[in-house]
């Protein structure tokens, strides 16, 4: 397993289009996290899986967002209508619940990202 | 989720020990430190996280003070490419999601 992967690495869009992101997590994770960050700021947590449920979305994710998981493996996130303000690095991050850590969750390990201009 | 405050830049030099502090003075019993980092263009990696006693792993130490309020992050022997932000995190046991802050850059020069 290579790790957590993600599709495609830069997405270049006009405002208005609708953008697909996909994230394919490590094969043994049953959770599935999204992130966005922005630059010179922390990632900014909006939804988690866990298997193919989606467990909590954050207000971040406003309506022209949608994340799906429908076989529990790998994830897509849809941003519909644009706007410049959705500029941002989109990454996604993976971990297996009930790990050996002690405290039931294990680090997550994140994936490099989809880097997306809204031009 | 506790706040946490971290100095927001950082200088070492190369084969030196990297001490990254981080206040977290209102945190709760059932929470814990996590520690990750971002090197440029990438994801976030995982270094070490802890509830009260010390941690060490083949990336880091992680020091908690008695009162649980702050802690330092040690990089026993940096190099170049522990050039990262790096982010302290403070997380409630059992819950999911992560609360990242700015981070402090630590940039290792030779």
């Amino acid at each position: 397993d290579t790790g957590v992967s993600q599709d495609p690495r830069h997405k270049i869009t006009k405002r208005g289009q609708n953008v697909t992101f996909r994230c394919d997590p490590i094969s043994e994770h049953n959770r599935l996290y999204w992130y966005r960050q922005t630059l010179g700021q922390g990632p900014e947590f909006l939804t988690y899986f866990q298997n193919e449920a989606q467990l909590e979305k954050s207000r971040l994710l406003s309506d022209r967002f949608s994340a799906e998981r429908p076989k529990g493996s790998f994830s897509t996130l849809e941003i519909q209508r644009t706007e410049q303000g959705d500029s941002a690095m989109y990454l996604c991050a993976s971990s297996l619940a009930g790990s050996s850590q002690g405290d039931g969750f294990g680090g997550y390990t994140f994936g490099s990202g989809t880097r997306l201009t809204v031009v | 989720d506790a706040k946490t405050t971290q100095p927001p830049s950082m200088d070492c030099a190369e084969g030196r020990a990297a001490n990254l502090p981080c206040n977290h003075s209102t945190i709760s019993g059932n929470e814990y430190v996590y520690w990750y980092r971002q090197i440029h263009s990438q994801g976030p990696q995982y270094i070490i996280h802890g509830l009260k006693n010390n941690e060490t792993n083949e990336m880091a130490s992680l020091i908690i003070t008695e009162d649980r309020k702050s802690s330092t992050l040690i990089l026993p022997h940096a190099t170049l490419r522990d050039t990262a932000v790096y982010y302290c995190i403070v997380r409630v046991a059992g819950y999911s999601t992560l609360t990242f802050g700015k981070g402090t850059m630590l940039l290792v020069s030779p």
